[in-house]
């Protein structure tokens, strides 16, 4: 059966530190991977998603940047935080027309 | 602009009756639709999807019914648990323009099952 990783589960940093949490699926190939970020009262956000392996798509404009090293490896990364980065970010994974399955999210606060 | 909206931030119903979450969508794009449950520190699950070919969806305890012409889903639980207790988030994607992957989502409902 497939399943996702996703670590670390809670992480504080300190604004302006780097950043890099990562996500692992176990079970299938060539899924597609997905980012997602829920803000404070806020629904469900695509921040990227990709396809392939070096195969990344930016759904909005942000402090952020994504990377697939590995067909089962995503990384989420940023250079600088901001305070605005703060969430509960989500890693998901799909198949063909499969509903998006996701991992348990890493709850993010920059200090 | 919010695409899919859940203007009901929480909702409360007694163990053993009829909860209905409700969803509203903006892009007449959209051609299929899901509901996820989403407990605290957890990522949110899949529970039932419906493609806009259909009008209602069943599974078990869980039903969707989708209204194309009011841009309107609704899940209905019968019999309602504690254990439904959770954050509901509706959202939507347009499979037949090759997007099925992005789906958009809701702001999520908080339903509370009183024992």
């Amino acid at each position: 059966s497939q399943t996702i990783h996703q670590w670390p589960a809670t992480l504080v940093q300190p604004v302006g530190s780097p950043l890099s949490l990562e996500c692992t699926v176990e079970g299938t190939s060539n899924p597609n991977l997905y980012w997602y970020r829920q803000a404070a009262g806020r629904g469900l956000q695509l921040l990227f998603y990709s396809v392939g392996i070096g195969q990344i798509s930016s759904e909005v404009p942000q402090n952020l940047s994504a990377s697939r090293p590995q067909d089962r490896q995503f990384i989420l990364s940023s250079k600088k935080l901001l305070l605005s980065d703060s969430g509960f970010y989500l890693c998901a994974w799909s198949v063909l027309n499969s509903p998006l399955h996701f991992g348990n999210g890493t709850r993010l606060t920059v200090t | 602009d919010q695409q899919v909206k859940q203007n009901s931030p929480s909702l409360s119903v007694q163990e053993g009756r009829i909860s209905i979450l409700n969803c509203d969508y903006t892009n007449s794009m959209f051609d299929y639709f899901l509901w996820y449950k989403k407990y605290p520190a957890e990522g949110p699950t899949f529970l039932i999807s419906i493609s806009s070919i259909k009008d209602k969806n069943e599974d078990g305890r869980f039903t969707v019914f989708l209204n194309k012409s009011a841009k309107h889903l609704s899940l209905h639980i019968v019999p309602s648990q504690p254990g439904d207790s959770a954050v509901y988030f509706c959202a939507a994607s347009w499979r037949r323009g090759g997007s099925n992957y992005k789906l958009t989502f809701g702001k999520g409902t908080l339903l509370t099952v009183n024992p």
